[in-house]
């Protein structure tokens, strides 16, 4: 089992539609992050949590430390949103693990 | 503020030969880390280098190797290279080890024939 679960795998959502990605996670951990990833691989770091809650504009990401879960919910989704999202989880020093990435298209 | 400088973005090589990729981080960054993309296993990570130390290793066999110079730029090679090198090699800089936000670079995409 990895130490870092995403899902869905793939979503599909129509322009407009809220949606949401779940990380599980298994260690205990020092801080979490979402990055994203657009086609042609560039990787942005879109939030790091180590407790309750965080806003950037259409992108909200949660965190429950003691579920070992997070959740990222974009709101009116649009289609410059499809892009590869992947969770990773860190604990003081050591490296990054990552999840597999949830694949989002979002169709106008 | 310049963001992290990979090069090259992309290479081709073929079996047995080695390779250099070169990662220049943001200005003030000290850490830099190394991270290998494939469909198949998704990010691993490689090393991360910290004023010139190596800090941390993933499991990667040997081959695989980096370095970091006083001005923070950083380097990774892999020798004797294997068709399963292919893959995106990505490096991120940060301020410091720990928790920190990571920046990352555009990648080095190397196919290995």
């Amino acid at each position: 089992k990895n130490e870092v679960e995403q899902s869905p795998q793939n979503l599909t959502a129509q322009e407009g539609e809220f949606i949401t990605i779940n990380c599980s996670y298994s260690v205990g951990i020092s801080a979490l992050h979402w990055l994203q990833q657009h086609p042609g691989g560039g990787i942005v770091s879109l939030f790091m949590l180590s407790s309750g809650k965080k806003k950037h504009g259409r992108l909200i990401a949660t965190i429950n430390i003691q579920e070992k879960h997070s959740s990222l919910h974009i709101t009116a989704s649009h289609p410059r949103d499809s892009a590869v999202y992947i969770c990773a989880v860190s604990k003081g020093n050591t490296p990054l693990v990552f999840g597999k990435g949830t694949r989002l298209s979002v169709i106008a | 503020k310049a963001g992290v400088t990979q090069t090259p973005r992309y290479l081709i090589k073929t079996r047995g030969q080695q390779v250099t990729l070169s990662c220049s981080p943001i200005s003030g960054h000290r850490s830099v880390s190394w991270y290998q993309q494939t469909p198949g296993q998704g990010l691993q990570f490689l090393f991360e280098y910290f004023s010139e130390t190596q800090r941390n290793k993933g499991n990667f066999p040997g081959r695989f190797s980096g370095r970091q110079f006083s001005n923070s730029r950083s380097e990774m090679n892999v020798s004797t290279l294997e068709l399963g090198d292919s893959a995106l090699y990505l490096c991120a800089s940060r301020q410091a080890t720990g928790a920190n936000v990571l920046t990352f670079g555009a990648g080095s995409r190397l196919t290995v024939l």
